[in-house]
């Protein structure tokens, strides 16, 4: 257990539809990252929060946005979902500003667009 | 950018002999690598990491990796693989990028068999 939580388990949608993923930390980790993982693009950093702001940015699409409130946990909001936003996707956490070091993952949140 | 290859998709292995799990990475910096290890439906677990410091490195659960910057490459290794070894493996490199900021670069993963 890497002490990185992350709800729901599964999400089943409907396209144009838009859902909130959340995220906990370890205790003490001040960096979020999130990740989407597919069969055809493998594992993609989306985004990065560092204490409460954006850090560094991958390959977010604009229909996906994040946060990280001030008890650290992140969650990261998916809108007008397509069939191709179906997805495993993780969240990470770290003690560090940068991704230099190691992240520890949570078991992710697999979503279905259908 | 900096990249990472892994050069075996899948790899067989009959329980109780050697692992090798390919990665070759390129890079203008100082890399750190990472192996880690994904058993089906859960998260991702670090197995190893080079960050500058020893070139050959010791994981846990018998794995080690080695850090060769002549050839560009950070293979994992295990002396002798136990069926619970079954899983995907992804070599990930920390690209550093001009913002200053870092972010993960992974392989495209192997998923290594193990056969009774």
């Amino acid at each position: 257990d890497s002490g990185v939580t992350q709800t729901p388990k599964h999400l089943i949608t409907a396209t144009g539809q838009r859902v909130t993923l959340r995220c906990s930390p370890r205790s003490g980790d001040l960096s979020v990252y999130w990740y989407q993982q597919s069969l055809d693009q493998g594992l993609q950093f989306l985004i990065q929060y560092y204490n409460g702001e954006e850090r560094a940015k991958g390959n977010i699409l604009e229909r996906f946005s994040a946060q990280q409130f001030p008890d650290l946990h992140s969650e990261l909001n998916l809108s007008s979902l397509e069939l191709g936003d179906s997805a495993l996707y993780f969240c990470a956490s770290s003690e560090a500003k940068t991704a230099y070091n190691e992240q520890f993952f949570g078991p992710g949140t697999r979503l279905t667009v259908l | 950018a900096q990249s990472v290859t892994q050069l075996d998709s899948h790899v067989s292995v009959s329980e109780g002999t050697p692992v090798l799990l390919r990665c070759n990475y390129s890079s203008s910096y100082s890399p750190s690598l990472f192996w880690y290890v994904q058993h089906p439906n859960k998260g991702l677990q670090l197995l190893l990491k080079y960050t500058s410091a020893a070139t050959l490195v010791k994981g846990i659960n018998g794995f080690e990796a080695e850090f060769k910057k002549s050839e560009t490459s950070f293979h994992l290794t295990k002396p002798s693989a136990h069926m619970s070894d079954a899983a995907e493996y992804f070599c990930v490199v920390s690209d550093r990028r001009t913002s200053g900021t870092y972010k993960y670069i992974f392989g495209t993963g192997t998923r290594l068999k193990v056969l009774a």
